[in-house]
Parts: C-alpha cells; structure tokens; sequence
C-alpha cells in the first residue's frame, strides 16, 4: 500500500525567497511520484513526476524536486518565490502502472510581498 | 487541443437525491479516473476506468458508481445524498495506464453542494 504525508498545512515564504515543500511517501514497491498544483476553484496540474529516470526532477514554472530512496521523501523547491506560485500544492504517489493515485493532504502555499 | 471538460460545474442538491456528473477525456485518452476532494484535503480515488472497464476503485460505498462510454467518456452517479458528499469532484484522463505511468490530467471539477 502506498501513502504520503506533507510536513506542513501551511507555509509562507518571502517573494523572491526559497520555496521548500516536504513529502514523504510509503510504498511497497518502487514509486511513481508526483507533484500537483491547484488555484483557488480549479482542477489540478501536473508540475513534475518521478518515474525513476533520475533522482533530481525538473518540472514546469522553475520547480524542481529531488527522490531520496533512503528518507522516502520527494521534497520540492523552487530558488525564488513569485507571487503567481501561491496556490495548494499536493505531492502523490502510485505503486504500479495500474495503481490509483494516492494523494497527500496538501500545502498551502503563501508568498509575501 | 481541448483539455478534460466536466459537467455541471457546480450542483445543488438535497440529502436522498442521486447525482449524475459527466467528463469528457482529452481527446485519445483512453483512461478516466474519479476524485472526491472535500474542502481542505487531497483529492481521495473513487474509481478508474480504462477502455470502458473498471480498473480500480476507492474505499466508496456502492452508492458511487461510474461507467465510461464508447468514445471514452466517462459518467460518475451517487445515489441517496448525504450531507457528507458535498465536495468537489474530480475527473482526470490520461493515455492509457502504461509502463511510464502516463500522468493524469485534471479537469476543473464538479462543485456539489448538498443540503
């Protein structure tokens, strides 16, 4: 079985700051992970996934993230906050090709003028 | 191209009644998955179909259910409401459920509210 916890409801960072997002994933087999991002009354976007190509993952908008196999975690990053990045952000994780998606409990991003 | 389109999206509906929401894939994908997300969460599986067959389901009572169509679309119903159904409601599609893990694309949701 598979799941994920994010450290952190909440986080708020300065405009121009580092952003940091924390994951951690449990899964009995290899996983596939993946970074969501959702605006206020919309669906959500694909930002990066992992699918064991390489640890380091680049993804849209300056995000990148990096798979640790032995912290089980999927941390996200981005150098410099923008304002336009405030929004929910969801890690998630599946076992197999044909596995459901399991998704974290989100983190709401904030960033500071 | 189009991306995933869902209807209605919003809905106001009583405890008892049943539900009907529609999504319709991006055009060639041939996977659709169902999400709940209630406010303040992640989105929770209800079910994916793949090539009109049901290829998972979520911890859901039989209340939800869902088919997909010839041309991929897909339809979710819930039937005898409750107040705890009131959520968003997701639907993604995705090429098929390959060895790369296709990743899903989200439409925007159905808002149901129900009273």
């Amino acid at each position: 079985a598979q799941s994920v916890t994010q450290l952190g409801s909440h986080v708020s960072v300065s405009e121009g700051a580092l952003v940091l997002l924390r994951c951690n994933y449990s899964s009995s087999v290899p996983p596939y992970l993946f970074w969501y991002v959702q605006y206020p009354n919309q669906g959500l976007q694909l930002l990066l996934k992992y699918t064991s190509a390489a640890t380091l993952v680049k993804g849209i908008n300056g995000f990148e993230a990096e798979f640790k196999k032995s912290e089980t975690s999927f941390h996200l990053t981005k150098p410099s906050a923008h304002m336009s990045d405030a929004a929910e952000y969801f890690c998630a994780v599946s076992g197999t090709s044909y596995d459901k998606v399991i998704f974290g409990p989100g983190t709401s991003l904030s960033v500071i003028p | 191209d189009a991306g995933v389109t869902q209807s209605p999206t919003h809905l106001i509906k009583t405890r008892g009644q049943q539900v009907t929401l529609r999504c319709s894939p991006i055009s060639g994908h041939k996977s659709v998955s169902w999400y709940q997300q209630v406010l303040g969460q992640g989105p929770q599986f209800i079910f994916q179909y793949y090539e009109k067959e049901e290829r998972g389901r979520g911890n859901f009572p039989d209340r939800f259910s869902a088919r997909q169509f010839p041309n991929y679309s897909s339809e979710l119903n819930v039937n005898a409401l409750l107040l705890g159904d009131s959520a968003l409601y997701l639907c993604a599609s995705s090429l098929d459920q390959g060895v790369d893990n296709q990743p899903q694309h989200f439409g925007d949701g159905t808002r149901l509210s129900i009273l």
